[in-house]
């Protein structure tokens, strides 16, 4: 059964720590997508990323950065967390002209 | 102006009825579109695509109104397990430009 994986379910930081999201997936994908959820406001795009070292900046990108040294895993760095990344991270990947298949999501809270 | 507006609902419907959900993109480039499938803390995942003739899957029916802009999804013979939300997805072109729904929230009642 193919699957995309993140790290944690849940997760709660302290302001300032600096935090790593995980994600993997065994579909070797090229099109790897960080979300965030929020109510209200939707799925919004953090980054994405095409290829291996390859990324490009979402709708959202302010406050996060990635990292995509091997395909199968692309990671969502908050460099200083921050009470309004409070949020659900969602993952997915996708390969060209599919539609995009999601990690089970990790729920951040930062205090 | 948001790229896919949906309404949120919340929509309480008896078990056995038949709803009905919109939603309006804003680009006419859009090329795929398809609906997800959210329950509650858990992620999305696909439910169906939606394509242009329209296309049925069980007791849901997608329709794509290219001319209008809009998409739509009906649910036949509600059942309690369709108690979700429900979200439209649309792709602008055939790349990585995927605009999502707030989401549509269904409950279905005994």
């Amino acid at each position: 059964d193919v699957k995309v994986t993140q790290s944690s379910r849940y997760l709660v930081k302290r302001t300032g720590e600096k935090v790593f999201l995980e994600c993997v997936q065994d579909m070797d994908h090229e099109n790897m997508f960080w979300y965030r959820q929020d109510p209200g406001l939707g799925l919004r795009l953090i980054y994405f990323s095409y290829d291996v070292k390859m990324k490009e900046k979402g709708d959202i990108p302010e406050g996060y950065s990635v990292s995509r040294e091997k395909k199968e895993r692309f990671s969502l760095i908050l460099e200083s967390a921050s009470t309004n990344q409070t949020s659900m991270y969602l993952c997915a990947s996708r390969e060209g002209g599919e539609r995009p298949l999601f990690g089970q999501g990790t729920r951040l809270t930062v205090v | 102006r948001k790229e896919v507006e949906q309404d949120p609902g919340p929509f309480n419907v008896p078990e056995g009825a038949t709803v009905a959900f919109n939603c309006t993109y804003s680009n006419s480039a859009s090329q795929s579109f398809f609906w997800y499938r959210q329950d509650c803390r858990k992620e999305p995942k696909l439910l169906m695509s939606v394509y242009s003739s329209g296309n049925e899957d069980g007791r849901f029916t997608a329709q794509l109104n290219r001319a209008s802009q809009y998409i739509s999804l009906l649910i036949r013979d509600s059942k309690l397990s369709d108690s979700a939300t429900y979200l439209c997805v649309v792709n602008i072109g055939t790349g990585n430009q995927f605009y999502f729904g707030t989401g549509t929230s269904l409950t279905v009642i005994p």
